[in-house]
Formats: structure tokens, sequence, C-alpha cells
């Protein structure tokens, strides 16, 4: 059975850092294209990020570009997410995303909330 | 900018609804067929009902069926079901190699 975990949310100041974590189970992990997207409360979703199986290729939506930096380890099965710089307005649930079609996400874990506020 | 879906949609036990799901040239319009659907309930985790505008993954009813045609992608639910109430996210490639996602959609069972 697929399982994706993520951790690492929390309250953070803005002009903060954080680094969210997904541990990825029950598939090729080395095999999937990964994805962060990202749910602010009572808003709709926003893709944030995608890698490619081997690290090569990584994207990023305009509004996070310099600030957060998507990374993995395919020999630890899991997937990262370094945000710096943080704003109010990236207060969101962040969920990890497997997915192996041209699609956000196939799999999905059951998010972590980050709250950027003073 | 995001694609644009209609704020809510409702039926009523039984009958047929379709959400819409408009983008522009550089995505829903663009040379490839990578629009999704995704289904998310209250509380939990979008779950993937329809890929490459048309495709069903294994286990997701037949009820459900994609569309596209020029700017706009659509999302038919027959044979609406009470458990079928939930929001409803379309997505899509873009030119710029990323993903963008619809307003979402609100659907009511009546």
């Amino acid at each position: 059975e697929v399982h994706l975990v993520e951790s690492g949310g929390g309250l953070v100041q803005p002009g903060g850092s954080l680094r969210l974590s997904c541990a990825a189970s029950g598939f090729s992990f080395s095999s999937y294209w990964m994805s962060w997207v990202r749910q602010a409360p009572g808003k709709g979703l926003e893709w944030v990020a995608n890698i490619k199986q081997d690290g090569s290729e990584k994207y990023y939506v305009d509004s996070v570009k310099g600030r957060f930096t998507i990374s993995r380890d395919n020999a630890k099965n899991s997937l990262y997410l370094q945000m710096n710089s943080l704003r109010a307005e990236d207060t969101a649930v962040y969920y990890c995303a497997a997915t192996l079609v041209a699609t956000a996400g196939y799999f999905w874990g059951q998010g972590t909330l980050v709250t950027v506020s003073s | 900018s995001a694609l644009t879906q209609p704020a809510s949609v409702s039926g009523s036990p039984g009958q047929s609804i379709t959400i819409s799901c408009t983008g522009t040239s550089s995505d829903v319009g663009g040379g490839y067929n990578y629009v999704s659907w995704y289904q998310q309930h209250p509380g939990k985790a979008p779950k993937l009902m329809i890929y490459d505008v048309s495709t069903r993954p294994s286990g997701v009813s037949n009820r459900f069926s994609g569309s596209k045609s020029g700017n706009t992608a659509s999302l038919t639910i027959s044979g609406l079901q009470a458990e079928d109430e939930a929001d409803y996210h379309c997505t899509s490639y873009t030119s710029s190699s990323t993903y963008v996602f619809g307003t979402g959609t609100k659907v009511t069972v009546l």
C-alpha cells in the first residue's frame, strides 16, 4: 500500500525558514515524479514545485521561486521542501504527491500545516 | 493565473452534472492533453479522478468522465450520488513545464 507521510510543519514567523519532509513507502519512489501542492485555509489547491525521478529537473510556481527549494533522496525514499523567507501568504496545508503520469499527483499524503504569523 | 471553474454546481440524486474548467492556449488549450480532475472531501487529501483529459485511474467509478474542447475541459458526473458531494479541482500542465490548478467547484447533492 502506498504511503506518503509529511512532517515538519508548524508555526513560523514571517521571514523565517522551515523544512518539510515527506517519507514514502509502498512503491518505487525513485521511479516517480514528486510534487508539493499547497492549500491555504478555505482556498483551492496550488501547485508549488516538482522534481524529476533523478532530481535533474525541478520546476516552481513563480511565487516561490528563489525562496523554496525542492529536493529528494532516493536512497531514503524521501522528498523535501526547504522554505525560506516565509510570508503570511505561504500559510497552507502542504501536500506531498507522487506521479508516473502527467498530473500534479497520483498518490497524495495527508498534508502538514504551515502557519506563518508573528 | 488559476484556471476558471464555477464556484458551485448542484444536482439531485441520479442526475448528471458537468463542471467546466477554462484556461488558455498556454495550458488547457495547449498541444498536450494533460488535464486532470481531483475530488476532495472536507479535511481530506485530494483524490485523482481523471487524468490525461479522460482517463480514469483504477478504482474510479465510470460515472466520472472527462473531455476537452479548445481552452475548456469538463468533468461530468452521471448518476449523481450523495457521496459525490465534495470539492472538485481541475489542473493542467502548462507551456512552462509547471502545473496550474482551477479555482475549485463545490458540488452539492440536493
